[in-house]
C-alpha cells in the first residue's frame, strides 16, 4: 500500500519568509496529491492539490511542486503570514478509488 | 445536510468497554474515510468505504476495531474492549468523488479519552 513521508516535522519562520515542506510517496501508480491545512482545534481544509499531469500548480501565495520521477512533491508557501500557522498534511493517491494517505504533517510556525 | 456530522463529539469510557462512534456524512457524497489522530501525530488511515464496493479495512489496528456503512450514509465505528492507547480525536471525512480524487470534507471528530 501507499506511504508518505513528510519533512520537516516542524517549521519555523519569520513573517514575510517563505517556507517549504517536502513528502515523499510510494506508490507509483499515485496521481493525485492534496495538502491539507488544519488550525489549532480545527478539522483539516484542502488549501491545493495537483494531479500527476502536471508539474506544478499555484494559488496566490501558494504553490505545490511534483516530480513523478523521483516520487515526490513539495509545498511552497511564500511571504509567509502569522495566519499561515498551522499543521499542514500531505497526502497521496491514485485514481483507482484507493485510500488517501497523509503524511505525518508539519507544525508550521510564523512569528511576526 | 450542511456538513459532514460526528457524534458523540467527546466520550471517556473506561478500559475494557465497548464505543460507538457516528459518522453522517453530506448527503450524496459516495466515499466515506474514517482516521484517527492522536495528540500531535498525523491522520492514520482506519478504513476506506466507497460506494456498494467492499471497504478498504487495511488501516485498521487491531480486529478490536470494526466499522460499518448503512445504506450507503451513515457510518458507525467500533472498538470493543478498548485500552488506553485507542485515546485519540476520531475523524470521519465524506467526499464527492467516484472512484476518482476529491476534496475531502471533515467533521469535527469525536475525541475519544479511555480511563
Amino acid at each position: 500500500g501507499e506511504n508518505v513521508e513528510q519533512h520537516p516535522s516542524t517549521l519555523s519562520v519569520q513573517e514575510g519568509d517563505s517556507a517549504v515542506i517536502k513528502c515523499t510517496y510510494s506508490d507509483s501508480a499515485s496521481n493525485y496529491f492534496p495538502w491539507y491545512k488544519q488550525e489549532l482545534g480545527k478539522r483539516p481544509q484542502l488549501i491545493i492539490d495537483i494531479r500527476s499531469n502536471v508539474g506544478e500548480k499555484k494559488d496566490q501565495r501558494i504553490a505545490v511542486t511534483l516530480n513523478k520521477t523521483a516520487k515526490h512533491f513539495s509545498l511552497h508557501i511564500t511571504e509567509t503570514q502569522p495566519e499561515d500557522s498551522a499543521v499542514y498534511f500531505c497526502a497521496a493517491t491514485n485514481q483507482a478509488g484507493t485510500a488517501l494517505i497523509f503524511g505525518k504533517g508539519t507544525t508550521l510556525s510564523v512569528s511576526s | 445536510g450542511a456538513g459532514v456530522s460526528q457524534s458523540p463529539s467527546n466520550k471517556v469510557t473506561e478500559k475494557g468497554k465497548d464505543v460507538e462512534l457516528r459518522c453522517d456524512p453530506i448527503s450524496g457524497h459516495t466515499a466515506l474515510y474514517w482516521y484517527r489522530q492522536s495528540l500531535g501525530q498525523g491522520l492514520e488511515f482506519l478504513i476506506y468505504f466507497q460506494g456498494n464496493s467492499a471497504p478498504d479495512k487495511s488501516g485498521l489496528p487491531s480486529d478490536r476495531f470494526s466499522a460499518e456503512r448503512t445504506g450507503g450514509s451513515v457510518s458507525t465505528l467500533t472498538i470493543q474492549r478498548t485500552q488506553q492507547e485507542d485515546s485519540a480525536v476520531y475523524l470521519c471525512a465524506s467526499s464527492s468523488s467516484r472512484g476518482r480524487s476529491g476534496e475531502l470534507f471533515f467533521g469535527e471528530g469525536s475525541r475519544l479519552t479511555v480511563l
